[in-house]
This record gives structure tokens, C-alpha cells and sequence, in this order.
């Protein structure tokens, strides 16, 4: 079975540009995750998604960060603009359940490692 | 919301010595407790959960226990190898708060040959 997938692995832009990240979770997976990990600190949740539709948002700071999920499946998180403090990994998961029922569990991709200068 | 704190940050045994790391959580209602192993330039690879209803877990050689009156949970690593090597992350999650995760600081665990 193919784990998530995420590209660009890697990105470099300057400040005030803009950039998109894209996720195609495990198939078969309903519930979607971005998350930013900074170096040295656990990731965290920025936001998440059951099918298409947004489930938590609260930590996504709206003014300059925006997520779809258009068909239920790949996803992609986009920066515009970037700030210094946007540089980190943003990581995806998915999981097969939402809610806590069944497994539960997230599985991560390889994250997308952002530097901004 | 939930909070979790991760102890020690780093922690160094000599291969083949045992590594256990410590984490507390806020939520007595959290039910959910996933490991995370992460190597450099990769993505958090989840080793081993643990939910509420049970206290421990094994697989091969690494265990988890959780203590719900206390509010701890462990993992535990036996007979360390140098490809233990890596940053551990626990977590932990509410039922009703959509399964979100909320992870611990980390610890990096070094295993020397």
C-alpha cells in the first residue's frame, strides 16, 4: 500500500512570495491533515479534513494561509504571502476514520521542507 | 485543549541498554496515545499506540504503558540498536475533538555503539 505522498519535497522563496504544497493521501483515507513542524518542536495541526469539507481550522492563520480538499482526495495548502516565521516542514497525514472510531491512526508523509528568506 | 509534556529531550544509552521516555497529558478525557519515530528528512513514522482502555501494549522491542490515573504514558525501548537512533514524539487525542493530535516536544535518543 502507497503511503502519502507529498511534493515539493523541498522549496526556497523570499519573503512576501507565495507558495502551494501538495498532499495525496493513502487511499481509501476520508480524513486529511496539514501540519507545520518547526525545527525542534512536535508538529502542529493546522488544519483537517473529512472528504471535502474542513472539520478544524482554528490554528490555520487565515490571513495568509488557505487549504482545499476539491474532490475529497489530494489536497493542497498554499502561503501567500510567506513570512520569515512561515519556514519549517509542513507535514500531511490521513487517517481511514474520523471521531476517534475504528484505527484512529495517522499516517505521515515525507513533508515539505519550506525556507524562506 | 490538551497539552502534553515530553521527558527527557535528549537522551543517550549505550547499544543494547534500555531508553524509556515519559510523557504527562491535561485532558483526562484524551483516549488515543500514539508513538512517533522520526528520522532526519523524514516524516513521523508512527511505532506503536495505546488506547485507554488498555495499559499496555507490546511489539517486539518496544512496550507502552499508560497510567490513566495519573495521567503518563511510557514507551519503552529494550535492547537498544544504533537505528534506534531518532526523535521520538508522543501524542495525544480526544474522542470529541475530531481525533486531533496533540504532540510532546520530542526527545532525541542517540544509541552508541
Amino acid at each position: 500500500e502507497a503511503g502519502v505522498a507529498q511534493s515539493p519535497r523541498y522549496k526556497i522563496i523570499e519573503k512576501r512570495q507565495s507558495v502551494a504544497f501538495w498532499c495525496n493521501p493513502i487511499s481509501g483515507h476520508a480524513t486529511l491533515y496539514w501540519y507545520q513542524q518547526i525545527l525542534g518542536q512536535g508538529p502542529k495541526l493546522l488544519i483537517q479534513f473529512q472528504n471535502n469539507g474542513v472539520v478544524d481550522d482554528s490554528q490555520l492563520p487565515k490571513d495568509r494561509f488557505s487549504a482545499e480538499r476539491l474532490k475529497g482526495v489530494d489536497s493542497t495548502l498554499k502561503i501567500q504571502p510567506a513570512k520569515l516565521e512561515d519556514s519549517a516542514v509542513y507535514l500531511c497525514a490521513s487517517s481511514s476514520s474520523l471521531w476517534g472510531q475504528g484505527s484512529g491512526a495517522q499516517y505521515f508523509g515525507p513533508g515539505t521542507r519550506l525556507l524562506v528568506l | 485543549g490538551e497539552n502534553v509534556e515530553q521527558h527527557p529531550s535528549t537522551l543517550s544509552v549505550q547499544e543494547g541498554d534500555s531508553a524509556v521516555i515519559k510523557c504527562t497529558y491535561s485532558d483526562s478525557a484524551s483516549n488515543y496515545f500514539p508513538w512517533y519515530k522520526q528520522e532526519l528528512g523524514k516524516g513521523p513514522q508512527l511505532i506503536i499506540d495505546i488506547r485507554s482502555n488498555v495499559g499496555e501494549k507490546k511489539d517486539q522491542r518496544i512496550a507502552v504503558t499508560l497510567n490513566k490515573t495519573a495521567k503518563h504514558f511510557s514507551l519503552h525501548i529494550t535492547e537498544t540498536q544504533p537505528e534506534d537512533s531518532a526523535v521520538y514524539f508522543c501524542a495525544a487525542t480526544l474522542k470529541a475533538a475530531g481525533n486531533k493530535l496533540t504532540f510532546g516536544g520530542g526527545t532525541r535518543v542517540l544509541v552508541k555503539p
